[in-house]
């Protein structure tokens, strides 16, 4: 079965400047998506950014972008230019090519941004 | 992106009762709809999985006859907790999946559900 772990419970940044997210799973498969959701006090889930392990080039969403390391099975979300409205919980899954493809996620990281 | 809808948003009920929440799809045929739960600063653990027409697919150690699923229609799942109790307190999350391959799964807005 496929595990995601993220290992920052809390992260906290400055407004404007820059965070990482760290996140890594562990899983046979070779094809499969990665995705970042964030999850603000709404508790509605909000897809940030996704990543197909087929692909190279790391995406990008605008402030947010991934690392993706294939061989060492991390995916890193950073994000710039950090504004207030990005604090939130924010959750690294995996989702397979197949069967049911259902999301796996990883235990969350809640991330603070400090005026 | 697509809507999702979870009615209701919050729920209180007595011990004993069952509780019904909704899931629908409103602008796409969902073909596989999942159901979470999620405690208190905790992550989404999944529940189960429902495919329209057919028996939902529990998780291991969710039972199944204490949390019913239905998915009888391409824009509608629902989750029935039955006789609940105060350890079912928690916030129930859907999300529905288009029937297209590798596409997407939108997430409802989720239910408080508390037991009293």
């Amino acid at each position: 079965a496929q595990t995601v772990t993220q290992s920052q419970p809390e992260m906290s940044v400055q407004e404007a400047e820059t965070v990482t997210l760290s996140c890594t799973y562990d899983t046979s498969e070779s094809d499969y998506y990665l995705f970042w959701y964030k999850q603000p006090p709404s508790r509605q889930m909000i897809l940030v950014i996704r990543q197909e392990a087929y692909k190279q080039q790391n995406a990008t969403e605008n402030r947010f972008s991934v690392n993706f390391q294939k061989a060492a099975k991390s995916f890193s979300l950073k994000i710039s230019d950090s504004q207030l409205g990005d604090a939130a919980m924010y959750f690294c899954a995996y989702r397979s090519f197949q069967g049911a493809q259902k999301l796996v996620f990883g235990q969350g990281t809640r991330l603070t941004i400090n005026p | 992106g697509a809507v999702v809808s979870q009615h209701p948003s919050w729920v209180i009920c007595k011990s004993g009762t069952s509780v019904k929440i909704e899931c629908r799809s409103l602008d796409f045929q969902a073909t596989t709809m999942f159901w979470y739960r999620q405690f208190p600063k905790q992550s989404l653990m999944l529940m189960a999985t429902s495919n329209e027409g057919s028996k939902a697919t529990y998780e291991q150690g969710v039972e199944k006859d204490k949390f019913l699923i239905n998915h009888a229609s391409l824009t509608l799942s629902t989750l029935t907790v039955t006789s609940a109790h105060p350890e079912d307190s928690s916030f129930y999350i859907c999300s529905a999946r288009p029937g297209i391959l590798n596409t997407e799964a939108f997430f409802g807005q989720g239910t408080r559900l508390t037991v009293v």
